[in-house]
């Protein structure tokens, strides 16, 4: 089974932080992705990779970044943590034909 | 820009009765099709998927859902659901010829005991 690990499970930062996720991934999946889970609203996507070193906005990319360096790593930072960016954050990757594999999410709370 | 809506945000039901959850999409070509779930406290988890083929498609737990290409519709149904479904049920679509996987808002189902 393909497993996506994020770093942590919870988190709590200050307003003004800058705030870095990890996710890992163990089955050489090209593409990686990272969502935000909102009451309401569903899973909306920040940014995706799919490829080292490459990266491309996804619908609410306004106050993130990604970096991904290695195939299987694929970090979000919040360069200026705002209550606002209060959320779960789901890491996913992805085969085609596969579908699409979630870690179990980072629970993020800006004070 | 393709996008999803699910029908019903809040559903309630008694055990043993049929469950039916409205997906509907906007995407003018050929798209991948899945349903998600996930259980209070875990992680999403796959429930099915459609990529081609049958448009009936049968999921884990007795879950099955149908793609009606002419109404945009991918509805999940199953038919007689247990406490243990409670939980919350995404339908999501991706263009056949794209990587983004795109989300409806959830469906929050309660089954009462």
């Amino acid at each position: 089974d393909v497993k996506v690990t994020q770093s942590s499970r919870y988190l709590v930062k200050r307003t003004g932080e800058k705030v870095f996720l990890e996710c890992v991934q163990d089955m050489d999946h090209e593409n990686m992705f990272w969502y935000r889970q909102d009451p309401g609203l569903g899973l909306r996507l920040i940014y995706f990779s799919y490829d080292v070193k490459m990266k491309e906005k996804g619908d609410i990319p306004e106050g993130y970044s990604v970096s991904r360096e290695k195939k299987e790593r694929f970090s979000l930072i919040l360069e200026s943590a705002s209550t606002n960016q209060t959320s779960m954050y789901l890491c996913a990757s992805s085969f085609p034909l596969y579908g699409y594999t979630f870690g179990s999410g980072t629970r993020l709370t800006v004070v | 820009a393709q996008s999803v809506s699910q029908h019903n945000h809040h559903v309630i039901l008694s055990e043993a009765a049929s469950l039916e959850l409205g997906c509907n999409y906007s995407y003018g070509g050929t798209v991948n099709l899945f349903w998600y779930v996930q259980y209070p406290g875990q992680h999403l988890q796959l429930l099915l998927k459609y990529f081609s083929g049958d448009p009936l498609v049968k999921g884990i737990k007795g879950f099955e859902a149908e793609f009606i290409k002419s109404k945009f519709s991918f509805n999940l149904r199953k038919p007689s659901v247990q406490w243990s479904d409670t939980a919350e049920y995404f339908c999501a679509v991706n263009a056949q010829n794209g990587n983004k996987l795109v989300f409806g808002a959830g469906t929050i189902l309660r089954v009462k005991s």
